[in-house]
Parts: structure tokens; sequence; C-alpha cells
């Protein structure tokens, strides 16, 4: 399946920083990825669909200012957390769908802290 | 939104046991995923199974899908400690959307 590679893999923050995740897609070039967001024990709760050259769709509930997604290129989507709070802290996980919801491959995941 | 229910949500069984983890939805779906995720990384694609009915094994992992491609199960035989993980299914969908997993502990 593609490779999908994930930077950084945990990041410790201050309250009010912003923070940039990055999601690269390495053998495949793919016009959507998407962004999930776990807390513990819990499930992967989607975010994000990030469409390349487009803006990103959002999931309910989710505020569009403060999750920043910019999918540049074919390779690449970004995730920025601005002015994080500690409710902010979770595991976030991008994917690439590789074969029309059939073959997903997920990036390894970025933990934030924010203090 | 389809809702895919996971049960049990928590499993801690001895090494050597043999478990069975269930995915049920009102929904049909064309396909269904099972994924495992180990601690600190993202979700790794058992199987998806696409045919009513079907069973696909993974050597000690047999799945499931439902006659009316709304549920799945998957049966582990003789749990080793390295079964432990969070267990995720996933109806297929763009994007995707899963159940809320069992997560899964085998015990020396």
């Amino acid at each position: 399946g593609a490779v999908v590679s994930q930077h950084p893999s945990w990041v410790i923050c201050k309250s009010g920083t912003s923070v940039k995740i990055e999601c690269r897609s390495l053998d495949f070039q793919a016009t959507t990825m998407f962004w999930y967001r776990q807390f513990p024990k819990q499930s992967l709760m989607l975010m994000a669909t990030s469409n390349e050259g487009s803006k990103a769709t959002y999931e309910q509930g989710v505020e569009k200012d403060k999750f920043l997604i910019n999918h540049a290129s074919l390779t690449l989507s970004t995730l920025t957390v601005t002015s994080a709070h500690p409710e902010d802290s979770s595991f976030y996980i991008c994917s690439v769908d590789r074969d029309r919801g059939r073959d997903y491959t997920f990036g390894s995941g970025t933990r934030l802290t924010v203090v | 939104t389809q809702l895919l229910e996971q049960s049990p949500q928590f499993l801690s069984i001895q090494e050597g046991e043999n478990l069975t983890v269930y995915c049920n939805s009102s929904s049909v779906f064309s396909s269904l995923q099972w994924y495992r995720q180990e601690p600190g990384e993202g979700p790794v694609l058992l199987v998806t199974v696409v045919t009513g009915g079907e069973v696909k094994k993974l050597k000690r992992l047999t799945f499931q899908f439902g006659d009316a491609r709304k549920d799945s199960s998957l049966h582990i035989t003789a749990a080793q400690p390295g079964d432990t993980g969070l267990y995720l299914c996933a109806g297929e969908h763009t994007p995707l959307v899963f159940g809320k997993g069992t997560r899964l502990s085998v015990i020396a």
C-alpha cells in the first residue's frame, strides 16, 4: 500500500502558540487526504477532508479557523493547530485513500501536548 | 452518518484463549475493513471483506462478513500477547468512518 509519512511524531507546545503537522504521501499522488483526531482510549474521529488545490471540508463541530488545512501538492497536506489550548492535546493521524474507499493507509500519527 | 457498533469495547483475556469481536450496523456496506492499532501508531489494515457471507483467514484471525453485509466478526484463535491492541472496523465509505473499537489485552 501507499506509504504515508507524518511529521513530527510528537510535539509539546505552549498554550497560545501554533503547531504545524505534515502528512506526506510518499508513493501515491493523493488528491484527497483525511485528518483524524484520537483522544486516549477512544476511536479515531474524522476532522476534515483535505483537497488538493481547494478548500478542505470540515466535519461538524470542527473549527476551520482553528485547524487550518493546506493541501498544496499531491503529496503533502498540512494541519496547523492555531492558538493551541490544552484541550487540543490529542493524537492526530492522517490517511490516504488509495482505492476508492477500500485501501486506506495511515500515517504513524502525531502526539500533540499543549501545556 | 453510517454508525458502526463494536462489541465488546474492552476485552482482557489470558494467552491461549479464543475470542470474537463484533461489528454491527443498520446500514449495508459494499465492503468492510478491519484495522489494528497499537499505542502511538496509526491503524494498519488487516483485511477487507467484500462479499456477503465471505470468510477470510489471516493466520489465527478469521474474519466474516454477514450475509446481508451489515455486520462482521473477527475471531482470534489461541490469542497471544502480540495480539494486544485496538481493533477497529470501518465500512466502505469516503471518508472512512470507524466504529468505537475493541481494546484487546492478552495477558501472558
